[in-house]
């Protein structure tokens, strides 16, 4: 079965800072990743998804993440924060193949100051 | 487009009653899944459905169950509530449900038990 860990329950930084949110995944075979984002009182919104090639994959909002098989991770990133950024972030991991049972990360709370 | 909507946006129940949360998908997605987000749990997996068949299922107790209809609209019922069962239920849409679509969610129906 696979499993997801993010490691950081919340993550503050300056906007203009840069971001850095780790995902740390198992799961035997290569897996379907994904990163999504919940804003205050919303459902969540994709931002990204890794299935096959290249391994950094550029998002929506500026927002890129890179596959590390070696070390199995997923780690998103944004070089620039804007205020607008706050929000909780999940990652989540697919099961190649099949219809979707997804395991998300229990998420990470990134606060922007001023 | 019309996104993803979930009736009621707040629920407020008392132990021991049941309640119905309804999910309208995507038009055209024919796959919808539940989810019920706490802060100490993250985003837990109850059930997708596809085609009116609940085709998966996470580990959650029996006074959890769901239903979807020929419009591809979908209920879950929580029987006999108990206080753990506050929390934000999303429900999401793609589809066919497959590991490589992207998850439309709906905003959630808040549900509070007293």
């Amino acid at each position: 079965a696979q499993s997801v860990t993010q490691p950081d329950i919340h993550i503050t930084v300056s906007e203009g800072a840069s971001l850095e949110l780790r995902c740390n995944y198992s799961y035997g075979a290569t897996p379907y990743l994904f990163w999504y984002v919940q804003s205050p009182g919303q459902g969540l919104q994709l931002l990204l998804k890794y299935f096959s090639g290249d391994t950094l994959v550029q998002g929506i909002k500026g927002f890129e993440a890179e596959f590390k098989r070696s070390q199995s991770s997923f780690n998103l990133r944004k070089p620039s924060v804007h205020w607008s950024d706050a929000a909780e972030y999940f990652c989540a991991v697919g099961a190649a193949g099949g219809s979707y049972i997804p395991t998300f990360g229990r998420g990470t709370s990134l606060i922007v100051h001023p | 487009k019309a996104g993803v909507t979930q009736t009621p946006r707040y629920l407020i129940k008392t132990r021991g009653q049941q309640v119905t949360l309804s999910c309208s998908p995507i038009s055209g997605h024919r796959s919808v899944s539940w989810y019920q987000q706490t802060p100490g749990q993250g985003l837990q997996f109850l059930f997708e459905y596809f085609s009116e068949t609940q085709r998966n299922k996470g580990n959650f107790p029996g006074r959890f169950s769901g239903r979807q209809f020929s419009n591809s609209r979908s209920e879950m019922n929580v029987s006999t509530l108990e206080l753990g069962d506050s929390a934000l239920y999303l429900c999401a849409s793609s589809l066919f449900g497959t590991t490589n679509e992207k998850l439309f969610f709906g905003s959630g129906t808040q549900l509070s038990v007293l």
